[in-house]
């Protein structure tokens, strides 16, 4: 059974500074899709990033960086020069097409 | 561009009752799919649809029925409410069942009492 787990519930970061997102899954696939997604209180569901599992290289989005160890089966978010509109809670995704599955998600929290 | 258009966006029912909640997508897009989201259970799926005519269940299927006659349009419907239903429900599109980005709809908050 695939599986989505985000260990930390709550994170906070100062303003201006890095944060990281863990991320770990389990699949028995070989051909998948991660995703990060935030969603802010206005429950809207918005892609931050993507990235496929046959790419070696991790996928970069502005501020937004990932690091994918598809042998560990490990995908977590790096937010650099954390903005006061990053904070949102932050949903881990897999999908391998027909399905998604999500993560418990990270409540993040940024300080002025 | 309206993108995935949710309705209502909140929604009271008593038990028993019976409702839709409509879902409708403006991109040509082959694939959807609906969502409920629990407090500390992430979102997870409970039915999709990779085409018009063509429905399957997801993880959470129970007490739901779809179905897909146009491809815009991809209606969910509770036949009779229970409290456990109570939840946030989001329906996603995406251009077909391997694109890899899905869009979502802004969800509709439903209170089963």
């Amino acid at each position: 059974a695939q599986t989505v787990t985000q260990s930390q519930p709550e994170m906070s970061v100062q303003e201006a500074e890095t944060v990281t997102l863990s991320c770990t899954y389990d699949t028995s696939e070989s051909d998948y899709y991660l995703f990060w997604y935030k969603q802010p209180p206005s429950r809207q569901m918005i892609l931050v990033i993507r990235q496929e599992a046959y790419k070696q290289q991790n996928a970069t989005e502005n501020r937004f960086s990932v690091n994918f160890q598809k042998a560990a089966k490990s995908f977590s978010l790096k937010i650099s020069d954390s903005q006061l509109g990053d904070a949102a809670m932050y949903f881990c995704a897999y999908s391998t097409g027909n399905q998604f599955y999500f993560g418990t998600g990270t409540s993040l929290t940024v300080i002025p | 561009n309206a993108g995935v258009t949710q309705t209502p966006k909140f929604q009271v029912l008593k038990t028993g009752q019976s409702m839709t909640l409509q879902c409708a997508q403006d991109m040509n897009h082959e694939y959807m799919s609906w969502y409920r989201q629990d407090p500390g259970m992430g979102l997870r799926l409970i039915h999709y649809s990779v085409g018009a005519g063509i429905t399957d269940q997801g993880e959470v299927p129970n007490g739901y029925n779809v179905s897909r006659s146009t491809t815009e349009d991809f209606p969910l419907r509770l036949l009779s409410a229970a409290p456990s239903q109570t939840s946030v429900y989001f329906c996603a599109s995406k251009p077909g069942a391997f694109s890899t980005e899905a869009f979502f709809g802004q969800g509709t908050r439903l209170t089963v009492v």
